[in-house]
C-alpha cells in the first residue's frame, strides 16, 4: 500500500534512546486524548489514551503527558526498538454529549537508527 | 486486531463509476465509522453510524453515502467516483463502553 504522509515532520532517534513525539490540540474542551500508531501500509493502531482530569499515564514502554494549561500533549517512547518505526499521531475528543468524533492530527513520522 | 475485515483492501476505478467498499466486524459493535486519509490531513471521518438504519454525516460526507442494514456490514459507496475520491479509506469501530475507536486495515482506492 502507498505511504501516507510523505512530508510527515520526522523524529531521528539511535536504538535504545527514548523518543519523545509531541502533539498541540485544539479544542480547552476536549476530555479525552489518544496516541495511535501507524505503520506503513497499515490501519492506526491504538497505543495509550488518557482523560482530561489526568497529567500522566504510563502503558507498557510508553508514556502520555497531558499539560492543558498549553494544550499540548506528550508520547514518551523508553528504549525505542527498531519495530517502534512508525507514523504516530494523536486525537482528540470533544465533550459533545454524542456519539464520540475524534479529531485527529496529522502525525509525526519515528525513524529508528541502529 | 480489532475484527473488522475490510473489502477491497485495494481497488483501482475510472471517474464517473461506482465504487462500493465493505466493512465487515464479528464482534457485534454498535458503532461503525468511515474514515479516509490524506497527505496533509488528520483522518477526517466521512460517516458513522450508531446502529442498524441509523447513520449520520461526518465532515467529509458529499459524494458519498453508506448503510447499514445488519450490525456486522456498514457500506461505503461513491455514487459517482471522482479523482478527489482517491484516498485510503479506514473502518472504525467503536467499543459501546469506552471511547476509543478500533482501525481496520484500510481500503486503497485509486480513480482515474
Amino acid at each position: 500500500g502507498e505511504s501516507v504522509g510523505l512530508h510527515l515532520p520526522t523524529l531521528s532517534v539511535q536504538e535504545g534512546d527514548n523518543s519523545i513525539i509531541n502533539c498541540a490540540y485544539s479544542n480547552s474542551a476536549s476530555d479525552y486524548f489518544i496516541w495511535y500508531k501507524q505503520e506503513s501500509g497499515k490501519g492506526p493502531q491504538f497505543i495509550i489514551d488518557i482523560r482530561s482530569n489526568m497529567d500522566k499515564r504510563q502503558g507498557q514502554r510508553v508514556t502520555v503527558l497531558l499539560n492543558k494549561t498549553v494544550k499540548h500533549l506528550s508520547l514518551q517512547i523508553a528504549a525505542t526498538q527498531p519495530g517502534d518505526s512508525a507514523v504516530y499521531f494523536c486525537a482528540e475528543k470533544l465533550n459533545t454529549g454524542t456519539a464520540s468524533k475524534l479529531t485527529f492530527g496529522t502525525g509525526t513520522r519515528l525513524q529508528v537508527t541502529l | 486486531d480489532a475484527g473488522i475485515t475490510q473489502s477491497p483492501r485495494h481497488k483501482v476505478t475510472e471517474t464517473g463509476t461506482p465504487v462500493t467498499l465493505r466493512c465487515h466486524q464479528t464482534e457485534n459493535h454498535r458503532y461503525m465509522y468511515w474514515y479516509r486519509q490524506d497527505p496533509g490531513h488528520g483522518l477526517r471521518l466521512i460517516h458513522y453510524s450508531y446502529g442498524v438504519k441509523d447513520t449520520d454525516k461526518g465532515e467529509v460526507s458529499d459524494g458519498y453515502s453508506v448503510s447499514r442494514s445488519k450490525t456486522e456490514d456498514f457500506l461505503l459507496t461513491l455514487e459517482s467516483a471522482t479523482s478527489s475520491q482517491t484516498s485510503v479509506y479506514f473502518c472504525a469501530i467503536r467499543p459501546g463502553t469506552g471511547n476509543t475507536i478500533y482501525f481496520g486495515e484500510g481500503s486503497w482506492l485509486t480513480v482515474v
